[in-house]
């Protein structure tokens, strides 16, 4: 079975500094990985995906994630956090060999300050 | 390109009441998913469609949930049924190729 885990429930940051956003997974074969961000009464907007390829992964807003195999972490970051960027973060994994269910961690709050 | 649309987006019942939500996917996405969020929880896969066949629903509650997809392209989503336990946020998404891209929700409370 597949499954991801976020292992802080809130992350804390002042703006312009760096962040990052932790997760691990598990699945049984090379996996798909996934970054979402949820804002408060809104629905889940896609950030970015690896598939293959380069480990570093860029996506909207700023954001990257690296792949990492060996550890089986796909960590969220951002050069330099805004106060906009605070909103709740979603790792999601699936199987690349089948069109399995994407799995997704609990989440974690991201919290910027001034 | 207009997103995943789905209504309402709000709902209260009583419990022991039905109730439905429609989905609208993005044009020409041939697969349809349904999650269901519980507060403080992550998004979790009730039913998915690839064009109007069912790939998994492994985790739908088919006492009391049911879901269709007629002709490929809108789905509803019915509860009957509803229990205090299914208050949560109810998530149509949509795909083509990897990526899912997800709807407002419907924010359902069961009294």
């Amino acid at each position: 079975a597949q499954s991801v885990a976020q292992p802080e429930d809130q992350v804390n940051v002042a703006e312009g500094n760096p962040l990052t956003v932790k997760c691990t997974y598990s699945v049984s074969g090379n996996p798909y990985l996934f970054w979402y961000v949820q804002y408060p009464n809104r629905g889940l907007q896609f950030l970015l995906k690896y598939i293959t390829g380069d480990n570093l992964v860029k996506g909207s807003y700023g954001f990257e994630a690296e792949f990492n195999k060996s550890q089986t972490s796909f960590h969220l970051k951002k050069p330099s956090a805004l106060v906009s960027d605070s909103a709740l973060y979603f790792c999601a994994v699936r199987d690349a060999g089948t069109a399995s269910k994407l799995t997704f961690g609990t989440g974690t709050r991201l919290q910027v300050t001034l | 390109e207009a997103g995943v649309a789905q209504s309402p987006r709000y709902k209260i019942i009583e419990k022991r009441q039905s109730v439905a939500f429609w989905c609208n996917p993005i044009s020409g996405h041939a697969t349809l998913y349904w999650y269901q969020q519980i507060l403080g929880q992550g998004p979790k896969l009730l039913i998915q469609f690839q064009n109007n066949g069912v790939v998994d629903d492994s985790q739908l509650p088919k006492d009391r949930f049911s879901a269709e997809r007629l002709k490929g392209v809108d789905s509803t989503l019915k509860i009957q049924p509803a229990k205090l336990e299914d208050s949560a946020v109810y998530l149509c998404a949509s795909s083509s190729v990897g990526s899912l891209f997800f709807g407002p929700g419907t924010r359902l409370t069961v009294l």
